[in-house]
């Protein structure tokens, strides 16, 4: 189906353990971005790519590792997790000729819990 | 200061009342904004792109304030199924290519 995906829905995973969330998108949209949604703090960038293999860094990179090989796909991975990051992932993709009007598309987004 | 700050409400309405949210902004700079909504344990969706004329879509009115730097969404005849939590969206300063979001305003309509 075309659209934005996310996987896993949810993840559980300990203390200093990588754990890679991933995002394809179907529609070859050049921008993709990563964010994280915490109570208190809204939607807070960490990553974004304007094209395959350009990535740059958000408001809140540390931590976090991000490639874009494909144009459809975006993973982001924690290298060493803390409970800190305990959060909800949301991936993102626009066309930047649509931004206007049509702002970004989300995925259904990642729950992720370090324990 | 936060680039995008809303009240966070909680705001209770009965069914069918007229509501008001306000946003504001501090980049001058900014040039696209948009309305978002996000239900309880999902992704947010776009509700508005909010023009410098106003805009109106169905029981939804977005306007922009561009001395003031404030955007405003009103909400007629509330419905039940308007009850989400509404996101103010600005593009960040320095790039049109990246939205940054308000913590959002938490609306809920009672029956």
């Amino acid at each position: 189906d075309a659209g934005i995906t996310q996987s896993p829905r949810y993840k559980i995973t300990e203390t200093g353990r990588q754990v890679t969330l991933m995002c394809h998108q179907t529609w070859s949209h050049s921008y993709m971005f990563w964010y994280r949604q915490d109570l208190g703090h809204g939607l807070r960038l960490i990553y974004y790519s304007a094209a395959a293999d350009i990535t740059d860094k958000g408001e809140v990179p540390d931590g976090y590792v991000v490639s874009r090989s494909k144009t459809e796909n975006f993973p982001l991975t924690l290298e060493s997790a803390t409970r800190s990051q305990t959060s909800v992932y949301f991936c993102a993709s626009s066309e930047p000729g649509a931004l206007t009007n049509y702002g970004y598309t989300f995925g259904s987004g990642t729950r992720l819990t370090v324990v | 200061r936060k680039e995008v700050e809303q009240d966070p409400g909680p705001f209770n309405v009965p069914e069918g009342a007229t509501v008001a949210f306000n946003c504001t902004y501090s980049n001058s700079a900014s040039q696209s904004f948009f309305w978002y909504r996000q239900d309880c344990r999902k992704e947010p969706k776009l509700l508005m792109s909010v023009y410098s004329s106003g805009n109106e879509d169905g029981r939804f009115t977005a306007q922009l304030n561009r001395a003031s730097q404030y955007i405003s969404l009103l909400i007629r005849d509330s419905k039940l199924s308007d009850s989400a939590t509404y996101l103010c969206v600005v593009n960040s300063a320095g790039s049109a290519r990246q939205l940054t979001f308000g913590s959002g305003t938490q609306l809920t309509v009672l029956p």
